[in-house]
């Protein structure tokens, strides 16, 4: 079974401080992400990356930046936390290459809720 | 990518088939309808995926019409575990074309299945 792992199931940071989210994956895929979700606004991507040490930005880049020094592991930084940080972040990855769709579906993380104060 | 629309709410009696509805009338030729779910506190976990034939697989059947404008996910023996957020997402299957890689998320339809 594909697994993806976050590193905390729960976070509380305080304003103004540098906040990293670890997501790891073990079935080699070379595509992950990093969403947030909120009541009423769904799933929203932040960042993605295809490649380790490539990264592109999704719909909501501001005020996060990502890492992907190995394959296996995407962080999500919050450089200085604000309070409209408060969010569930979600990780999921997926296989890229040859093949069809259904070898492309994303698999996610159980998520972290960060809550801001 | 095309965007959906789906019900907000739906409810279902355990036992019996749930039927989602999706509408994307302006789907492109080449793209697919995929469908996942999200269980309360958990990550979204794919379900389904089609082009143009009906699919089915272990956990649910997909229809799709035959002008593609629309599709219905099918549960059919709906449980309480099934009770969660379906979501219907259309995008190329392609996952090399550029900003393709990403799946565009709706707020989906919220099952609930009743004892």
């Amino acid at each position: 079974d594909v697994k993806v792992t976050q590193s905390s199931r729960y976070l509380v940071k305080r304003t103004g401080e540098k906040v990293f989210l670890e997501c790891v994956q073990d079935m080699d895929h070379e595509n992950m992400f990093w969403y947030r979700q909120d009541p009423g606004l769904g799933l929203r991507l932040i960042y993605f990356s295809y490649d380790v040490k490539m990264k592109e930005k999704g719909d909501i880049p501001e005020g996060y930046s990502v890492s992907r020094e190995k394959k296996e592991r995407f962080s999500l930084i919050l450089e200085s936390a604000s309070t409209n940080q408060t969010s569930m972040y979600l990780c999921a990855s997926s296989r890229s290459g040859t093949g069809g769709p259904s070898l492309k579906e994303q698999y996610f993380g159980p998520g972290t809720r960060l809550t801001v104060t | 990518d095309a965007k959906t629309t789906q019900p907000p709410s739906m409810d279902c009696a355990e036992g019996r088939a749930a039927n989602l509805p999706c509408n994307h009338s302006t789907i492109s030729g080449n793209e697919y309808v995929y469908w996942y779910r999200q269980i309360h506190s958990q990550g979204p976990q794919y379900i389904i995926h089609g082009l143009k034939n009906n699919e089915t697989n272990e956990m649910a059947s997909l229809i799709i019409t035959e002008d593609r404008k629309s599709s219905t996910l099918i549960l059919p023996h709906a449980t309480l575990r099934d009770t969660a957020v379906y979501y219907c997402i259309v995008r190329v299957g392609d996952y090399y074309a550029g900003n393709n890689r990403k799946l565009i998320w709706g707020l989906g339809t919220s099952l609930a299945v009743n004892p």
